[in-house]
């Protein structure tokens, strides 16, 4: 099936500094992916919509300036946690769109614990 | 908008039993998928099962069964012979079906089922 790649698996970085999540399709072109937070026992939130050549949607209530999201090709999303606060500390999840023949189906990063100390 | 509801924050099952876990969801739309997920402790999405709208017949895979009752608008998970590995929070969730081609395949997610297999 489709795999998706999710790096760094585990951040933990000083407040005020930013952070670079990398969602990566890697046996298929994506042309949507999503981004979700997931607070411990929680359940996933979605914050954008990440659409290849341009701007991302972003969800009721999350600031764009401070989760930049990037998805310059059909391969690679990235969200950037601008100026980190402790608050910022979630799980963080990618999702894909699968190929044509499966585009209902998303499927999943194995995400990214960011920790702001 | 769509809402999901689980109503069991937390269920346990004896090995090798059987289980169910319940979803309800609300829609105005028609034409929608469903979906379980399973989240294990490694916090990995696996997609367990999934059940079109349009499709009268129960979705099934292996071990694991849906009861689709799309009057109720409800979605519930049965898992057959229970195993310890499928110890983990369960999702249900909810997919719009667009037929104009947008890119608008949002997952709309329960707040999760922890299921726990005890030997």
């Amino acid at each position: 099936g489709a795999v998706v790649s999710q790096h760094p698996s585990r951040v933990i970085c000083k407040s005020g500094t930013s952070v670079k999540i990398e969602c990566r399709s890697l046996d298929f072109q994506a042309t949507t992916m999503f981004w979700y937070r997931q607070f411990p026992k929680k359940s996933l939130m979605l914050m954008a919509t990440s659409n290849e050549g341009s701007k991302a949607t972003y969800e009721q209530g999350v600031e764009k300036d401070k989760f930049l999201i990037n998805h310059a090709s059909l391969t690679l999303s990235t969200l950037t946690v601008t100026s980190a606060h402790p608050e910022d500390s979630s799980f963080y999840i990618c999702s894909a769109r699968g190929p044509r023949a499966t585009n209902e189906k998303l499927f999943f990063g194995s995400g990214t614990q960011l920790s702001v100390l | 908008a769509q809402t999901v509801t689980q109503s069991q924050p937390e269920m346990s099952v004896q090995e090798a039993e059987t289980v169910t876990l319940s979803c309800t969801y609300d829609t105005s739309e028609s034409n929608y998928y469903l979906f379980w997920y399973k989240q294990p402790p490694s916090r990995q999405m696996i997609l367990v099962i999934r059940q079109e709208a349009y499709k009268q017949q129960n979705a099934t895979e292996n071990r694991f069964s849906v009861n689709f009752q799309k009057a109720a608008k409800s979605f519930s998970l049965k898992i057959s012979d229970s195993q310890l590995g499928d110890t983990a929070m369960y999702f249900c969730a909810f997919m719009k079906l667009l037929y104009s081609g947008g890119s608008n395949y949002k997952l709309t997610f329960g707040k999760g089922t922890l299921l726990t297999v005890n030997p």
